[in-house]
C-alpha cells in the first residue's frame, strides 16, 4: 500500500509569508502528527490530529496551526515565518493513537530567507 | 514532562566494529519504539519492545528493554556502511503522543 505523502518536498519562503505543507496518511490510518526537525532540536512535536480534531499540541506558538479533513489528509500552517522556522517538517501517520507504530513522509524542507 | 535523552550524540566507528546507542526516561515507559534516519531521508521504524526485561534481535541488531522500563538500548554487532544514519528512540506518553529522544549519530567508515 502508498506510504505517506508529504507535499511539496522543497520549500523556500521569506520572512513574514505563511505556507501551507500538506500529508496524506497510510489508506486507514486515522491519526496524522506533525514534527519539526532541526538539526540542534531533533524531533519537536507539533500536534497531532484525529478524525477531524485536534487531538494534542505540542508548545509551538500559535502561529503553528493545522487541520484534518474527512479523508484524514492534514495541512499545515505556519504564518508570518521567521528565520527560525526553517526545518524539515515531517508527519507521520499511526492507525488510530499517535503514540503506536508511525510511519513518517519524507518530509517537506522549509527554507526562510 | 516526560523526557526521553540518548547517548551518545555521535559516534564515528570503522566498519566492523560493534556500536551501542543508549535511551533513558525520566518516567516509566508502556513500551520504547526505535527508529533509524538515514542521511537525507525520514525516519523509519525499526521496533517496539513492551515487556520488562525484553531482548529482540534483528539480524545485527539487538535491542533491549530495562526490567524497569525506563532505559533501553540498541546495539550493532560489526557495523557495515549502511548501517550510517541517526537512530532515535521513541517512548509514550500519556496523552497518546510519542517523545523522541535526539538520536545518536552513527557515522561508519570503510
Amino acid at each position: 500500500k502508498a506510504g505517506v505523502t508529504q507535499t511539496p518536498r522543497y520549500l523556500i519562503k521569506t520572512r513574514g509569508q505563511q505556507v501551507t505543507l500538506s500529508c496524506s496518511p497510510i489508506s486507514g490510518h486515522r491519526s496524522v502528527s506533525w514534527y519539526q526537525q532541526t538539526p540542534g532540536q531533533g524531533l519537536q512535536f507539533l500536534f497531532e490530529y484525529f478524525s477531524e480534531t485536534q487531538r494534542n499540541k505540542g508548545n509551538f506558538p500559535g502561529r503553528f496551526s493545522g487541520r484534518q479533513f474527512s479523508n484524514s489528509r492534514s495541512e499545515m500552517n505556519v504564518s508570518t515565518l521567521e528565520l527560525g522556522d526553517s526545518a524539515l517538517y515531517l508527519c507521520a501517520s499511526s492507525f488510530d493513537r499517535a503514540n503506536t507504530e508511525a510511519f513518517f513522509g519524507q518530509g517537506t524542507r522549509l527554507t526562510v530567507v | 514532562g516526560q523526557q526521553v535523552m540518548q547517548i551518545p550524540q555521535y559516534q564515528h566507528v570503522q566498519e566492523g566494529e560493534d556500536f551501542t546507542t543508549y535511551c533513558n526516561s525520566s518516567t516509566t515507559l508502556s513500551n520504547i519504539q526505535w527508529y533509524k534516519q538515514r542521511p537525507g531521508g525520514h525516519p523509519v521504524f525499526l521496533i517496539q519492545l513492551v515487556k520488562s526485561g525484553e531482548v529482540k534481535k534483528q539480524k545485527r541488531l539487538t535491542f533491549q528493554f530495562g526490567e524497569a522500563k525506563k532505559n533501553s538500548s540498541l546495539h550493532i554487532t560489526a557495523t557495515q556502511t549502511t548501517d550510517v544514519g541517526t537512530y532515535f528512540c521513541a517512548g509514550p506518553r500519556e496523552d497518546s503522543t510519542l517523545t523522541f529522544g535526539k538520536g545518536t549519530m552513527l557515522l561508519v567508515s570503510p
